[in-house]
């Protein structure tokens, strides 16, 4: 099993350029979320989706949209890039979610997003 | 809101010692605190996890404690070695997610 896919693993945008990071599991997990990693802040959620059809803000959502395709995708889109969004970006998924799960996370390999 | 915090950045010890990491959390107490490990370049990936009923979980050569009267949870890795060298991140659950604390670099010195 591949776990959790992530593409692409490095980026390098322009300020104002658009792009989707891509994600999708095999584990057939009902969760998926996208965090942001940067120095000293640790893992900041900016969307998730508990299940299939839904999608939620989390901490950071400002500048970004999501969509669940389907049970196995989950895609973060910047619509206009700005230099504050330089950071290295992890989908995660769990089977379960909700406030009394367990909600143990599975997570990719990560992004590295730079923006200029 | 809830808060996690890691209060060590970085902590060296030397090999065969036992590393003791800690993790405080604010508010009220989590259902479940998580541990992670972080390889440089790499996702985290789970490690233990403990409820908040119990005191303490182990597995192979980690342990976790769970205090509710201090807000605390310590994580122990015995018979370090370098091969445990990374960063170590805690995780409470939520109402829909996890809130990480910001991790403890760990080294282990040969």
């Amino acid at each position: 099993n591949a776990g959790v896919t992530q593409t692409p693993k490095f980026q390098v945008l322009k300020t104002g350029q658009s792009m989707t990071l891509q994600c999708a599991q095999d584990m057939n997990h009902n969760s998926m979320y996208w965090y942001r990693q940067d120095p000293g802040m640790g893992l900041r959620l900016i969307y998730y989706s508990a299940s299939e059809g839904t999608t939620d803000k989390g901490e950071v959502p400002n500048g970004y949209n999501v969509s669940r395709l389907n049970k196995r995708e989950f895609s973060l889109r910047l619509e206009s890039a700005a230099p504050s969004q330089t950071s290295v970006y992890f989908c995660a998924s769990s089977e379960e979610g909700g406030p009394l799960a367990k909600n143990i996370q599975y997570f990719g390999a990560g992004t590295r997003l730079s923006v200029l | 809101s809830q808060k996690i915090e890691q209060n060590s950045e970085a902590l060296n010890i030397q090999e065969g010692k036992t590393a003791t990491l800690t993790c405080n959390y604010t508010n009220y107490s989590p259902a479940y605190l998580q541990w992670y490990r972080q390889d440089p370049g790499r996702g985290p990936v789970f490690l233990l996890l403990i409820r908040e009923n119990e005191k303490e979980k182990r597995k192979e050569r980690l342990k976790v404690t769970f205090d509710t009267t201090l807000k605390q949870s310590l994580f122990h890795i015995t018979a370090s070695q370098p091969a445990d060298s990374a960063t170590y991140l805690c995780a409470q659950t939520g109402a829909n997610n996890l809130f990480f604390g910001t991790g403890t670099r760990l080294t282990v010195i040969p």
